[in-house]
């Protein structure tokens, strides 16, 4: 599976849109981009996915670039409540499923 | 829907005891998986499973055993503790890889301290 690149911390003011950044400048043809979170001390969740198309769904939006090397997660409203650490992670749909989590962006929601 | 559950939320062992971790979820999914999460880090994988009665091992899976002998739970060994397997394991569920996406379920977690 591809490897991944996030920066280590971000911060966003309540109510605006929170833009996290993702490079996955390995990533293969057959694999997808997943945004999971993690609040704290909770497990992780799932947010998103996509191959190529942009994604949308009740929580975010995925914006990959035509090339697919890199990704943007959108949060379009953020709440205190996002904060938490985003994990960007790259793998194909065959296998055994498993996710390999790096470090992830640390995401702060000031008010 | 209890979704994925982990018994028990805290444990202190000493160095060499044993326990066992328990996974179990209600959602009738294919696969199950353990993970470790140290201070400051990501998830780690364990050992997983994608069926009753089959396991596999993961990335760290020295100094543990699992077993899968329904398809709801799927339990995590610890032989000898030691202080290096102090951590936070999470447990987590998905559907088979047919199924179009692979979207995991985890569990809250398990707070382990060997001391």
């Amino acid at each position: 599976d591809a490897k991944t690149t996030q920066p280590t911390s971000m911060d966003c003011a309540e109510g605006r849109a929170a833009n996290l950044p993702c490079n996955h400048s390995t990533i293969s043809g057959n694999e997808y981009v997943y945004w999971y979170r993690q609040i704290h001390s909770q497990g992780p969740q799932y947010i998103i996915h996509g191959l190529k198309n942009n994604e949308t769904n009740e929580m975010a939006s995925l914006i990959i670039t035509e090339d697919r090397k890199s990704s943007t997660l959108i949060l379009p409203h953020a709440t205190l409540r996002d904060t938490a650490v985003y994990y960007c992670i790259v793998r194909s749909q065959t296998g055994a499923n498993n996710l390999f989590f790096g470090t992830g962006t640390r995401l702060t929601v000031i008010p | 829907n209890a979704g994925v559950t982990q018994t028990p939320k805290f444990r202190v062992l000493k160095t060499g005891q044993s326990m066992t971790l328990l996974c179990a979820q209600d959602m009738n999914h294919e696969y199950m998986y353990w993970y470790r999460q140290d201070p400051g880090m990501g998830l780690r994988l364990i050992h997983y499973s994608v069926g009753e009665g089959t396991t596999a091992k993961g990335e760290v899976p020295d100094g543990y055993n699992v077993s899968r002998l329904k398809k709801q739970n799927f339990l995590l060994g610890l032989e000898s503790a030691a202080p290096s397997q102090t951590s936070v394991y999470f447990c987590a569920s998905s559907y088979g890889r047919t199924s179009g996406y692979n979207e995991q379920f985890f569990g809250p977690g398990t707070r382990l301290t060997v001391l």
